[in-house]
């Protein structure tokens, strides 16, 4: 059974750079048609997409997150991560990576990680 | 790029039918059949209940459905029961290679 399990720091520091790593295990990430996803929610708050990327390296970002964020994948380690540049406590939330449907037929996320909670604070 | 809008919540008596929506424009939810809904527990993570508009993953009770008018899409939930008090949330393919979460809307059974 296909499992996703985030990893990474719990606190970073205002203006530094957020770095999260997304474990896929019971199966292969470079499997046709799934893309891989992150996701945050801000405590108490809505679900936001951060971006999605494909094994062969594809990414697709969030318009308003765009400037800040790259998402690249190790299908070595059968791993995809997540940077975010230049952190606010705006970017406080819990992390979530999750596995995508085809990008280009819904792209409808149908496993998800645990999640993963990330402050920002000095 | 603005979150499609979900009213903040729905309520209904058990074995009751209540219907959230999740409204767009044409550029999104009305442009294409690509829209998922998911349902969330407190301090858990989302939960796919239905893709492509209408479509319901295996493992998902058929009380859940989904429907599309115009700019307007719609999760039903018939025979309401407890345990699908949770937080929802509508996802849509909103065109130039992006997607875009709904607002949420959190479900109270009275």
């Amino acid at each position: 059974q296909l499992q996703l399990q985030e990893s990474g720091p719990g606190l970073v520091k205002p203006s530094e750079t957020l770095s999260l790593n997304c474990t896929v295990s019971g199966g292969s990430i470079s499997t046709s048609p799934y893309y891989w996803g992150w996701i945050r929610q801000p405590p108490g708050k809505g679900l936001e997409w951060i971006g999605t990327i494909y094994y062969s390296g594809s990414t697709y970002y969030n318009p308003s997150l765009k400037s800040r964020v790259t998402i690249s994948v190790d299908t070595s380690k059968n791993q995809f991560s997540l940077k975010l540049s230049s952190v606010t406590a705006a970017d406080t939330a819990v992390y979530f990576c999750a596995r995508s449907y085809d990008f280009w037929s819904g792209g409808a996320f149908d496993i998800w990680g645990r999640g993963t909670l990330v402050a920002v604070s000095s | 790029q603005s979150a499609l809008t979900q009213p903040a919540s729905v309520s209904g008596s058990p074995g009751q039918s209540i219907t959230i929506s999740c409204t767009g424009g044409s550029s999104d939810v009305g442009g294409y059949n690509f829209v998922s809904w998911y349902q969330q527990h407190p301090g858990k993570a989302p939960k796919l209940m239905i893709y492509d508009v209408t479509k319901r993953p295996s493992g998902v009770f058929n009380r859940f459905s989904g429907s599309k008018s115009g700019n307007t899409a719609s999760l039903t939930i018939s025979g309401l029961q407890a345990e699908d008090e949770a937080d929802y949330y509508c996802y849509s393919y909103a065109g130039s290679s992006t997607y875009v979460f709904g607002s949420g809307t959190k479900v109270t059974v009275l």
